[in-house]
């Protein structure tokens, strides 16, 4: 099976654009969910969704959003973006159900803000 | 809200060396994973433990699930430079599909 893919896997930004990050997860798994990792913050949960629908959330403002489409596959856009908001973006995949609950990492996506 | 803690933050070994990490969470668990991350790389899964008191093994890794289902424990017996990177535990409280990460145990091993 193919691994969770995400694109891009690097971007530039300015303060105060908006940007658009995308995940295809492994076949099959209908839970998508999206982390933000930074050295001083560790993993951070911004949100998961699970057939189209936002089932869980972290602690992030709104200007964090997300979706997720039929196929499964997710984007996660954040608007006015801060110069904190440079980081790795990780979208992970999982079956969810009571069997499986393992997390499948994409690569991430690098984002700088300057 | 559940909290998971992880320590030590950063551990130096001589290769050669054992390794252990230990997590513990502010409130009763499902089930526990754990994972590693390479340097520049991302979170790969290595396990996942569900039973109270259970005990896993993958080649030199051992992995422990408290009685009580409150804490675990990665063991890594002689450490090579191949296992150099962070290791993530990640708790799971009932009914929640999502892990909380603990902020991880980066192994630094020297030849």
């Amino acid at each position: 099976k193919a691994g969770v893919t995400q694109t891009p896997r690097y971007l530039i930004k300015t303060r105060g654009q908006q940007v658009t990050l995308s995940c295809s997860p492994i076949s099959g798994h209908r839970s998508v969910s999206w982390y933000q990792q930074t050295p001083g913050q560790g993993l951070q949960f911004l949100f998961e969704y699970f057939s189209e629908t936002q089932r869980n959330k972290g602690n992030f403002p709104g200007r964090f959003s997300g979706r997720q489409f039929s196929n499964s596959r997710s984007e996660m856009n954040v608007s006015t973006l801060e110069l904190g908001d440079s980081a790795l973006y990780l979208c992970a995949s999982s079956l969810a159900d009571r069997r499986s609950y393992e997390q499948y990492f994409g690569p991430g996506t690098r984002l700088t803000v300057t | 809200g559940q909290q998971v803690m992880q320590i030590p933050q950063y551990q130096h070994v001589q290769e050669g060396e054992d390794f252990t990490t230990y997590c513990n969470s502010s409130t009763t668990l499902s089930n526990i994973q754990w994972y590693k991350q390479r340097p520049g790389g991302h979170p790969v899964f290595l396990i996942q433990l569900v039973k109270s008191g259970e005990v896993k093994k993958q080649k030199r890794l051992t992995f422990q699930f408290g009685e009580a289902k409150k804490n675990s424990s990665l063991h890594i017996t002689a450490t090579q430079t191949t296992d150099v990177g962070t290791y993530f535990c990640a708790g799971l409280a009932g009914g929640s599909y999502i892990p909380t990460f603990g902020r991880g145990t980066s192994l630094i091993v020297h030849p």
